[in-house]
C-alpha cells in the first residue's frame, strides 16, 4: 500500500508561470516531508523541506505547502525555468528516526 | 566538497549470478544508506549504516542482499544470487547525522547510483 502518493506521472509548463506538484500521503504518524528533484543519470538533490509543526516553508522560487487535515503538500515553483526540467520526488517520514517513504515522482517539464 | 561516489555505474547480469556495488560516502557523513529505485517507482530503503553499524535493514531480502561498511567509510552492497525482479538502480546515500531534526546535518547526499539489468 502506497504512503506517499505523487498522483500525476507529469506536468508541463510554460516558462515564467508557476509549476504546482502534488503529494498525498496516507500516514498520520509521518511529521516531516521532504521534496527532491532528479535530473537523468544524477542521484537525487534535496530541494526542500517541511516540518508537520508548520504549514508552510519557502526558499527561493521554492515554496512548500502542508496541510494536514488532508494529508497533503504541495510543491509551487514560481517562476518556472527551463532547468527546472526534472522528476520531483516527495517523501515523508515519522518520527525523527524515521526511513524515508517516497512517492513514485512527477516529471515537469519546463517549456521555454 | 566531492560527493557520493559508486561504482560502477552500469552492470548487466544474468540470472542467478552474483554482483557487488560500491560506494564511497562524502568524507566526514557517519551515516550511509543504500536504496533501491525501480523503474517508475521512487527510491526504498534497504539499509542504513550509522559509522559501521547496521541501523535498519529491515526492507533488506537477506536471503540474497547482503550489506558491509567495515571500517565505518566505504560500503559494499552485493546480491547473491540476481533475480530478474533486481533490476532497479541502486542509490547509495550519506548523511552528517542520522533522522530529520536538525536541518542540514541530516540531508542526505545521493550518488549516482548503479543501474543494474538482471536477464
Amino acid at each position: 500500500d502506497q504512503q506517499v502518493k505523487q498522483n500525476s506521472p507529469s506536468l508541463s509548463v510554460q516558462e515564467g508561470r508557476i509549476s504546482i506538484l502534488n503529494c498525498d500521503y496516507t500516514n498520520s504518524m509521518f511529521d516531516y516531508f521532504l521534496w527532491y528533484k532528479k535530473y537523468p543519470a544524477e542521484g537525487p538533490t534535496f530541494l526542500i523541506s517541511i516540518s508537520s509543526i508548520k504549514d508552510k516553508n519557502e526558499d527561493g522560487r521554492f515554496t512548500v505547502f502542508l496541510n494536514k487535515s488532508a494529508k497533503h503538500l504541495s510543491l509551487h515553483i514560481v517562476p518556472s525555468q527551463p532547468g527546472d526540467s526534472a522528476v520531483y520526488f516527495c517523501a515523508a517520514s515519522a518520527g525523527s528516526q524515521g526511513n524515508l517513504i517516497f512517492g513514485k515522482g512527477t516529471k515537469l517539464s519546463v517549456k521555454p | 566538497e566531492a560527493g557520493v561516489a559508486q561504482s560502477p555505474r552500469y552492470k548487466i547480469i544474468e540470472k542467478r549470478q552474483s554482483v557487488a556495488f560500491w560506494c564511497n560516502p562524502i568524507s566526514g557523513h557517519a551515516t550511509l544508506y543504500w536504496y533501491q529505485q525501480i523503474l517508475g517507482q521512487g527510491p526504498k530503503l534497504l539499509i542504513q549504516f550509522q559509522n559501521n553499524g547496521v541501523v535498519d535493514d529491515s526492507q533488506l531480502p537477506k536471503d540474497r542482499f547482503s550489506a558491509e561498511r567495515l571500517k565505518g567509510v566505504d560500503s559494499t552492497l552485493k546480491i547473491q544470487p540476481a533475480k530478474l525482479e533486481d533490476s532497479a538502480v541502486y542509490l547509495c546515500a550519506s548523511s552528517l547525522e542520522p533522522g530529520f531534526h536538525s536541518g542540514s546535518r541530516n540531508t542526505q547526499y545521493f550518488g549516482p547510483g548503479t543501474r543494474l539489468t538482471v536477464l
